[in-house]
């Protein structure tokens, strides 16, 4: 199975520490989306790659948030002096297509004490 | 600026029952809607979808039809497993936003 993967699965951290997540996603496509879900709602859009130029960052995106896709590939996403608040399932979903259609990793969910 | 709402839940049906969860947008220019679905313990799913106005979206029974008149596109099914207990969520996609806006999911149950 060659579907969107998530590293790690689960990550618990100190506030204030710095945490990097990692997506693959499937292998030709070249849309690439990061979302934070918090428990009981939906998905909230961060941000969006195509191929390795990062084209729309949510206002949800503070600046303790980076991401990157270099070489258009697999992407990383870094949260810096984390905060209780940053504690969420953290989505990543690529595509490829005119309609959009997003497939989404398993989720990395972030516990932040 | 664009929107999903969907019916509150959590919604809980005995099997076999008849499934409709609602689902109304607010969008500018013309969406792409969707519906995914989250089993426990596993990652959201596209279940189905509808690109343009009267589309109707199935898929293993679910069905959804894409209302411009009315901004909706609600999620049925005629007869209920235990298996399809999930959290479902409707979503838009405006052309040339790229980005998914949820509702905030409907957790539904299926006692047998």
């Amino acid at each position: 199975d060659t579907g969107v993967s998530q590293d790690p699965r689960h990550k618990i951290t100190k506030r204030g520490q710095n945490v990097t997540f990692r997506c693959d996603p499937i292998s030709e496509h070249n849309r690439l989306y990061w979302y934070r879900q918090t428990l009981g709602q939906g998905p909230e859009f961060l941000t969006y790659f195509q191929n390795e130029a990062q084209l729309e960052k949510s206002r949800l995106l503070s600046d303790r948030f980076s991401a990157e896709r270099p070489k258009g590939s697999f992407s990383t996403l870094e949260i810096q002096r984390t905060e209780q608040g940053d504690s969420a399932m953290y989505l990543c979903a690529s595509s490829f297509g005119s309609y959009n259609e997003q497939f989404f990793g398993p989720g990395t969910r972030l516990t932040v004490l | 600026g664009n929107s999903v709402t969907q019916m509150e839940g959590p919604v809980t049906l005995s099997e076999e029952a008849f499934l409709t969860i609602n689902c109304t947008y607010t969008a500018t220019g013309y969406p792409s809607l969707f519906w995914y679905v989250q089993y426990p313990g596993e990652g959201l799913q596209l279940l189905l979808k509808a690109t343009k106005a009267d589309d109707k979206g199935s898929n293993k029974g679910f069905e959804a039809t894409y209302r411009k008149e009315t901004t909706s596109f609600h999620l049925e099914k005629g007869s209920v497993q235990v298996s399809d207990s999930a959290v479902y969520f409707c979503a838009l996609s405006v052309q040339g936003a790229q980005k998914l806006v949820f509702g905030q999911g409907t957790r539904l149950t299926i006692n047998p």
